[in-house]
């Protein structure tokens, strides 16, 4: 069954702290993996996307993974900032005579001051 | 803002009304998309058009009827709702390449819709 699965469910971290938000994905074959970040109230907003032949990808203080053969993905956040708090979601594209794309259920971080 | 607009932010609506969710795109993508965000629930995919041909309708009830007129423009029309339709309707749009990979999507802030 072809399913996204992200942890933790929920996190609280302090303002200038690193964390990490794991995604696994069982789809195949893969296709690509972003991961959006969602402020409550507002619609999703890219922050990352990558393909099979790419392990690493950066967006400012934000850094994504992905390891293909073990499917899994993680989203790095350096340097926590009050503004980071929000849902962040996976999403994971596969091909299986057409294109279909299954979303994970998110992250919810909470920084606090 | 990201070249998406959704019109209206909120709506409050009874059973036997009739409505109609608005969506325009600024970024001349050629795929458009409508999803269902429930509370503490992954984004549900309804419907898709590319070049303004619906592609994909994830088995939606018939009380929900999309119409897109052009590739910058996308509707959701809303009739006989029931209660646990109460969610954020999303709104999106991408350009998609030639082999049909998804590409990354971009997002309307969405309407809030309660259904009493």
């Amino acid at each position: 069954k072809n399913q996204v699965e992200q942890s933790p469910q929920s996190l609280i971290i302090l303002e200038g702290k690193n964390c990490t938000l794991q995604c696994n994905y069982t789809v195949s074959p893969f296709s690509n993996l972003r991961w959006y970040k969602q402020d409550t109230g507002r619609g999703p907003v890219s922050l990352t996307i990558m393909t099979f032949s790419e392990n690493t990808k950066s967006n400012g203080r934000y850094t994504a993974t992905l390891d293909a053969d073990t499917k899994q993905s993680s989203l790095h956040i350096t340097a926590s900032q009050l503004s980071d708090s929000a849902s962040y979601i996976c999403v994971v594209s596969f091909n299986t005579g057409g294109f279909k794309t299954i979303f994970g259920a998110g992250t919810r971080l909470f920084v606090k001051a | 803002e990201t070249g998406v607009t959704q019109t209206p932010r909120h709506l409050v609506m009874g059973m036997t009304n009739k409505k109609s969710l608005k969506c325009e795109q600024h970024l001349g993508h050629n795929a458009m998309y409508w999803y269902k965000q429930s509370a503490k629930k992954p984004l549900e995919l309804m419907f898709v058009y590319s070049l303004e041909e619906r592609v994909e309708n994830n088995s939606v009830p018939s009380r929900f009827s999309p119409e897109c007129p052009n590739s910058s423009h996308l509707f959701l029309h809303l009739h006989t709702l029931q209660p646990e339709d109460s969610a954020l309707y999303l709104c999106a749009s991408s350009q998609e390449s030639p082999s049909g990979r998804p590409d990354t999507q971009y997002f309307g802030p969405g309407t809030r819709l309660t259904v009493l």
